[in-house]
């Protein structure tokens, strides 16, 4: 069965140091993949969006990479504040209309002054 | 940017009660709408995926007679949990799928709802 697996559930680093999340899959084959922030009590907020046929995405602090030969991506924030402290989703979509993401458990990341 | 919009926002309810979730996408236009719960510290679940002027498609296990979907414009979706019980207390948030940009999906804030 397909399964999506986020490196750890909480990861904490200090300010100003990269924050670096894993997302890896099994038994998938996935036309993109996306990462959300996610706070309590809030819906998912969309953030980057990496193709299959790309290895690298960049936007701001935020960097993404996708390797399918792995099955793996790694989510970077890099000058991390401690305003980026939040759960970091992982999802794969299969890119056909309609077709719903698989959500991984996430990552809370925590970043202290 | 694309935003998505759930009514209510928190709700509680007596058992037996039927509750009604708006999901609305305010400035695109959705042919997709998807519905996940949500248990505290656990991923989002997919319950159904909701395609305008059609029925929905349930996952398995997500009972289609007790959680109805409607999905009857390009900007709205409703999801009423019918005789809900305290076990069907969970987050539910909305995504919708702009018509013109196949892959990223948006989500609507959430609707905590307690049954008591």
């Amino acid at each position: 069965s397909q399964k999506i697996e986020q490196n750890s559930e909480a990861l904490n680093i200090q300010e100003g140091k990269t924050a670096t999340l894993t997302c890896n899959y099994t038994n998938y084959s996935p036309a993109y993949l996306q990462w959300y922030r996610q706070d309590p009590g809030r819906g998912p907020v969309f953030l980057l969006l990496i193709r299959e046929n790309e290895k690298e995405k960049r936007k701001e602090r935020l960097k993404v990479t996708f390797d399918t030969t792995l099955k793996q991506s790694l989510f970077h924030i890099t000058a991390s504040q401690p305003a980026d402290s939040a759960t970091y989703l992982c999802a794969l979509g299969r890119g056909q209309a309609g077709t719903a993401l698989i959500f991984g458990k996430g990552t809370t990341l925590s970043v202290s002054s | 940017g694309a935003v998505v919009s759930q009514h209510p926002s928190r709700v509680i309810c007596k058992s037996g009660t039927s509750v009604k979730i708006e999901c609305r996408s305010l400035d695109f236009q959705a042919t997709t709408m998807f519905w996940y719960r949500q248990f505290p510290k656990k991923s989002l679940m997919l319950m159904a995926t909701s395609n305008e002027g059609s029925k929905a498609t349930y996952e398995q296990g997500v009972e289609k007679d007790k959680f109805l979907i409607n999905h009857a414009s390009l900007t709205l979706s409703t999801l009423t949990v019918t005789s809900a019980h305290p076990e069907d207390s969970s987050f539910y948030i909305c995504s919708a799928r702009d018509r013109d940009l196949a892959s990223e999906q948006y989500f609507g804030p959430g609707t905590r709802l307690t049954v008591t």
